[in-house]
């Protein structure tokens, strides 16, 4: 079962920022929290990923709490084209490497 | 950079028929990852590979199998097709398939059971 726990939906004005949030109450010291979005008929696409500390980059920024059990992704200004299902995940260790479990995500509409 | 690349997009076979579906990973990346998306249980693990070894499997019955050639190329086999194996099928890839390393998805196989 996925361990991260998200809105089912959200809306947001283009232009805008868009903070998503996510629940991730049972993550182990070890784990890393993963964002991906899909838009419809393609793949999952990697949009950022963190540890402990806040990370950001060219799509967004991660912002993740201290006690690790919540962080936020935050898209600066949204576009249409963000318009997709969000995906948080914790990055499972197995006994080597490690796997993505994907819960329910969170479908985000950007309007104009 | 090359993403990655599944092969075919779109497959439409008939119950009891076999299939194998192709993944060609992102250059220097030699762990593959597959995954199973359907509206009911949305995204599941399928299983890993690594340095042409299964490293990790998920849940699924023995129908599903796959491999990996020694250029981190990965195919995907499913026996005996059912109904219920209409999917999106997704391969991903990573460098080694660490916890900080990011799985880069392919736009994956479309797969219609008839």
């Amino acid at each position: 079962d996925a361990k991260t726990t998200q809105p089912p939906s959200m809306d947001c004005a283009e232009g805008r920022a868009a903070n998503l949030p996510c629940n991730h109450s049972t993550i182990s010291g070890n784990e890393y929290v993963y964002w991906y979005r899909q838009i419809h008929s393609q793949g999952p696409q990697y949009i950022i990923h963190g540890l402990k500390n806040n990370e950001t980059n060219e799509m967004a920024s991660l912002i993740i709490t201290e006690d690790r059990k919540s962080s936020t992704l935050i898209l600066p200004h949204a576009t249409l084209r963000d318009t997709a299902v969000y995906y948080c995940i914790v990055s499972e260790r197995m006994e080597y490497g490690n796997k993505l479990v994907f819960g329910a995500g969170t479908i985000l509409r950007v309007k104009s | 950079k090359a993403g990655v690349t599944q092969t075919p997009r779109y497959l439409i076979k008939t119950r009891g028929q076999q299939v194998t579906l192709s993944c060609s990973p992102i250059s220097g990346h030699r762990s593959v990852s597959w995954y199973q998306q359907t509206p009911g249980q949305g995204l599941q693990f399928l299983f890993e590979y690594f340095s042409e070894t299964q490293r990790n499997k998920g849940n699924f019955p023995g129908r599903f199998s796959g491999r990996q050639f020694s250029n981190s190329r990965s195919e995907m086999n499913v026996s005996t097709l059912e109904l219920g194996d209409s999917a999106l099928y997704l391969c991903a890839s990573s460098v080694t398939g660490m916890a900080n390393q990011p799985q880069h998805f392919g736009d994956g196989t479309r797969l219609s059971i008839l």
